[in-house]
């Protein structure tokens, strides 16, 4: 049973464009929602997190929006650069005394030029 | 630098071998889990360990065994029984203090059967 779904599972952006990328969950106990971002034969890397009381989160040219009622959130990055190209997953922890994480299926992101 | 290192970078494994990949990390985290990546099928959950000398199996436990001996140390083996064992494989980490910093990952190991 798939927790977390991600889509969509690639993306094209032209350099200079926002790229969005949605995850929906099902689990209301979920209390932390993170993003991770890699590059090829490396290792995901913690991107920006968000917590369930905060609608919105920034950080440079990323953003997180989160829609607790429809238990939705996405990644918004803006003025989309080549060097983001990477696969993104999305994540989210279960409630107090829990610290696993379920994750998405990724998303690959290319920006051309 | 506080880290999760992972070796080898590349593993070569023949048929009904079993093989071990290493997982060190020097963050003094609690938590370690290790992860199997398929292009197209995301991170899946091979086993975890809250602390040492205890480990859980996650979704795709078969075909493998795990050690948690010390805090800093998960080994992983791929067992013979594993009959699809190429992919890429990540160890992570994190604190018991909730997940202030997320995990960390280290950079991978990749398997492939020859």
């Amino acid at each position: 049973q798939q927790q977390v779904k991600q889509s969509p599972q690639s993306l094209i952006v032209q350099k200079g464009g926002i790229s969005i990328i949605n995850c929906a969950y099902e689990n209301t106990a979920f209390d932390y929602f993170p993003w991770y971002q890699q590059f090829p034969g490396k290792g995901p890397a913690l991107l920006i997190a968000i917590r369930p009381d905060v609608s919105e989160k920034k950080e440079g040219r990323f953003t997180i929006s989160f829609n607790k009622s429809a238990k939705q959130f996405s990644l918004h990055i803006m003025d989309s650069q080549p060097g983001d190209s990477a696969t993104y997953f999305c994540a989210a922890k279960g409630g107090a005394g829990s610290y696993q994480l379920t994750f998405g299926k990724g998303t690959k992101l290319s920006v051309i030029p | 630098d506080g880290g999760i290192t992972q070796s080898p970078k590349y593993l070569f494994r023949k048929e009904g071998q079993n093989v071990t990949l290493s997982c060190e990390q020097n963050l003094n985290h609690d938590a370690m889990y290790w992860y199997r990546q398929d292009p197209g099928q995301g991170l899946r959950l091979i086993y975890y360990s809250q602390i040492v000398n205890d480990f859980q199996k996650g979704d795709i436990a078969e075909g493998y065994s795990v050690s948690r001996e010390k805090k800093e140390s998960f080994p992983l083996t791929v067992t013979s029984a594993q009959k699809n064992p190429t992919a890429f494989y990540l160890c992570a980490s994190s604190s018991s203090q909730g997940l202030k910093n997320g995990y960390t990952f280290g950079s991978g190991t990749r398997l492939t059967v020859v």
